[in-house]
């Protein structure tokens, strides 16, 4: 398996301009969480999905986020319009319950670095 | 709620010293514990885990105790080396959180040639 994989690598955009962030769980992964990662606050959780819904979205700071799961292999994270103190590295991580339904740890991928100048 | 502290950083060691990187943790369920690893430029990888209380979870020489008692999780390795300068993340996730992973800080990590 390739693990989880996130493009782009890198973006660079101007204030106010529309971005979107892919990532691609691995294959037989139930859940999929989006992160934000800056040296100020750290790792935030902005959303996660169980099977393509959404279950909790109070980590997403305001109405310029929006998540998408269409499928099982696929999420965006979209940000429009964009601001430069939304700067940072954005992960994508997915992971599945064990049978003992105690959580089997997360697999992350390399994440997308955002600069909004 | 659930929530994970752990040292602050950096932590600075000369190679082949002894590590340890202290995490206590708050739960009202019974919650599994994990250390991920971050190297720079790169996404976080889980180092190991522990299930369930006296759990002790290991690799790549590193190792760790879940303790109910004392609600810790402490990091160890013997002998560090210089590729073992990252970001340290201790975490938990149970039941009552929806199975989301509450993180720590980190601590950062230098080892010395």
């Amino acid at each position: 398996d390739a693990g989880v994989i996130q493009s782009p690598r890198h973006e660079v955009t101007e204030m106010g301009q529309e971005v979107t962030l892919r990532c691609k769980p691995i294959s037989g992964h139930d859940y999929l969480f989006w992160y934000r990662q800056t040296m100020m606050r750290g790792l935030e959780l902005l959303i996660y999905f169980n099977n393509n819904v959404p279950i909790d979205d109070s980590g997403m700071p305001e109405d310029r986020f929006s998540a998408k799961m269409p499928n099982a292999s696929f999420s965006t994270l979209k940000i429009q319009p964009s601001e430069p103190r939304d700067s940072a590295v954005y992960f994508c991580a997915s992971s599945h319950r064990d049978r003992g339904l105690r959580g089997y740890g997360y697999t992350f991928g390399s994440g997308t670095r955002l600069t909004v100048v | 709620g659930n929530s994970v502290t752990q040292m602050e950083g950096p932590v600075t060691l000369s190679e082949e010293a002894f590590l340890t990187i202290n995490c206590t943790y708050t739960a009202t369920g019974y919650p599994s514990l994990f250390w991920y690893v971050q190297y720079p430029g790169e996404g976080l990888q889980l180092l190991l885990k522990a299930t369930k209380a006296d759990d002790k979870g290991s690799n790549k020489g590193f190792e760790a105790t879940y303790r109910k008692e004392t609600t810790s999780f402490h990091l160890e390795k013997g002998s560090v080396q210089v590729s073992d300068s990252a970001v340290y993340f201790c975490a938990l996730s149970d039941r009552t959180g929806g199975f989301k992973t509450i993180f720590g800080a980190g601590t950062r990590l230098f080892v010395k040639a």
